[in-house]
């Protein structure tokens, strides 16, 4: 299996600051023949159910905020947030699917606060 | 608008089988591939099984493999997880979710539905 590693575990970041979050793959999801990465990211707000951010590590979903930005390659990967609103208090999960289909693995998951 | 709507959670004994149910709508339902994915109360995401467009292909996680099976009625818009040998570990809620890529599954999961609660305990 993947592992996936992210840290912090959690953040506070004040209202309008950026906030980051890291990636770690525990072998490389780039796949060579397409030039993409595996490489997902997750917005679990509290009481809801995920929501899809940002797919082949940086192509935002539809009608997501262009706040929200994915980047990295190969084993390491970034969500940052470049101006914290009060509504992105979550729990964010990376997730690859390098090994479609099935072999799925999510990140420990981080969680943003306000400070 | 896709929706997903999954019933079938309650409380059970270890040992026990339960059926899960999804119902989805907003989409058409046999151009996709689905999973179940599984939160454990507090806890991080867990990706259960997944099931081709048409039921011709089936995948599982190790921890539910030969205990767990996935199953879909396209003619009904739904999606199933048979779930058998339930252990306390099992305990979670269980998430109906839409793959993204039509007719091939790209294992990006692009719809969610709210999520039933599995509590397996004596």
């Amino acid at each position: 299996d993947i592992v996936m590693t992210q840290s912090p575990d959690s953040l506070a970041v004040s209202l309008g600051e950026r906030a980051t979050i890291n990636c770690k793959s525990s072998q490389s999801v780039l796949f060579s023949s397409n030039n993409k990465n595996y490489l997902a990211w997750y917005q679990q707000r509290p009481g809801q159910a995920p929501k899809l951010l940002i797919y082949w590590a940086s192509t935002r979903e539809s009608g997501v905020p262009d706040r929200f930005s994915g980047s990295g390659s190969g084993t390491d990967f970034t969500l940052t947030i470049s101006s914290l609103q009060a509504e992105d208090v979550a729990v964010y999960y990376c997730q690859q699917y390098y090994t479609t289909p099935g072999g799925l693995t999510f990140g420990g998951g981080t969680k943003v606060e306000i400070k | 608008e896709v929706q997903l709507v999954e019933s079938g959670g309650v409380v059970i004994q270890p040992g026990g089988s339960l059926r899960l149910s999804c119902a989805a709508s907003g989409f058409t339902f046999d151009d996709y591939a689905m999973h179940w994915v599984r939160q454990a109360p507090g806890k991080g995401l867990e990706w259960v099984s997944l099931i081709t467009l048409d039921g011709g292909r089936t995948y599982y996680a190790d921890s539910v493999k030969g205990r767990f099976t996935i199953s879909r009625d396209n003619s009904a818009n739904s999606l199933f997880l048979q779930m058998n040998s339930l252990r306390p570990e099992d305990t979670a809620f269980y998430f109906c979710v839409k793959d993204m890529g039509a007719i091939v599954p790209t294992s990006i999961l692009d719809s969610w539905g709210q999520g039933t609660l599995v509590t397996v305990s004596s």
